[in-house]
């Protein structure tokens, strides 16, 4: 079973376009993140909830939007998509600051 | 600035020997660091998490030591095999709710 699954797997869209990338965890842990990896490898957060509550907001743009309907699944809406926002994004999960993060395996999104 | 530095970016071996990576931390004052392994195309996968206050921690063939008062850690890894290729990544809990991660080292063994 796949403890954090996330789709798409890849996504291709043109610039403008609104898109959303779904993330699900059945491991009941209370946090959850959006991770950006550049094309450099470089993995920097974006978002943190702790159940369904935004902890963390790295100076991400606001046209990205994260939705945590309940602890088990955290969303991300981008909206006006543009050629930067190319990259892949990862979800994670984890129970807690001092336990291990568990991630899902990537939603490359390529922006043309 | 709380950043995280993995030298070398790259890393090729021969099959069966012993390795170290190494990660280093401007800030001493850490919850945790993690060890990750990144397969390409894959998510990330934690292999050792260090308390702040443990020195080390082992796994397998894996041995991770944390040395905070000059911010280091090493993740070893014994009798190397070609399924160690991958990308080490290392990230700190400074402490600030925020996994920082370092740029990772590329590993290949060679067999």
């Amino acid at each position: 079973d796949t403890a954090v699954s996330q789709t798409p797997k890849y996504l291709v869209t043109q610039m403008g376009n609104d898109k959303s990338i779904k993330c699900e965890q059945n491991l009941g842990h209370d946090t959850m993140y959006w991770y950006k990896q550049d094309s450099k490898k470089f993995l920097k957060i974006m978002f943190s909830y702790n159940n369904k509550e935004l902890i963390i907001n790295e100076t991400v743009p606001n046209r990205f939007s994260p939705k945590s309907p309940d602890k088990a699944h955290l969303n991300l809406h981008i909206n006006s998509l543009e050629l930067g926002d190319s990259a892949v994004y990862f979800c994670a999960s984890s129970p807690g600051n001092n336990s291990p993060l568990h991630f899902g395996n990537g939603t490359r999104l390529t922006v043309t | 600035k709380q950043e995280v530095t993995q030298i070398p970016a790259a890393l090729s071996v021969p099959e069966g020997e012993n390795l170290v990576l190494n990660c280093s931390f401007t800030d001493s004052a850490i919850y945790n660091l993690q060890w990750f392994r990144q397969d390409p195309g894959k998510g990330l996968t934690s292999l050792l998490l260090i308390q702040s206050s443990q020195r080390e921690q082992t796994s397998g063939r894996l041995n991770a030591s944390l040395d905070k008062s000059s911010g280091r850690s090493t993740l070893y890894i014994a009798a190397s095999q070609p399924g160690d290729s991958a990308t080490y990544l290392c990230a700190v809990y400074f402490g600030n709710e925020k996994l920082t991660f370092g740029t990772g080292t590329r590993l290949t063994i060679i067999p």
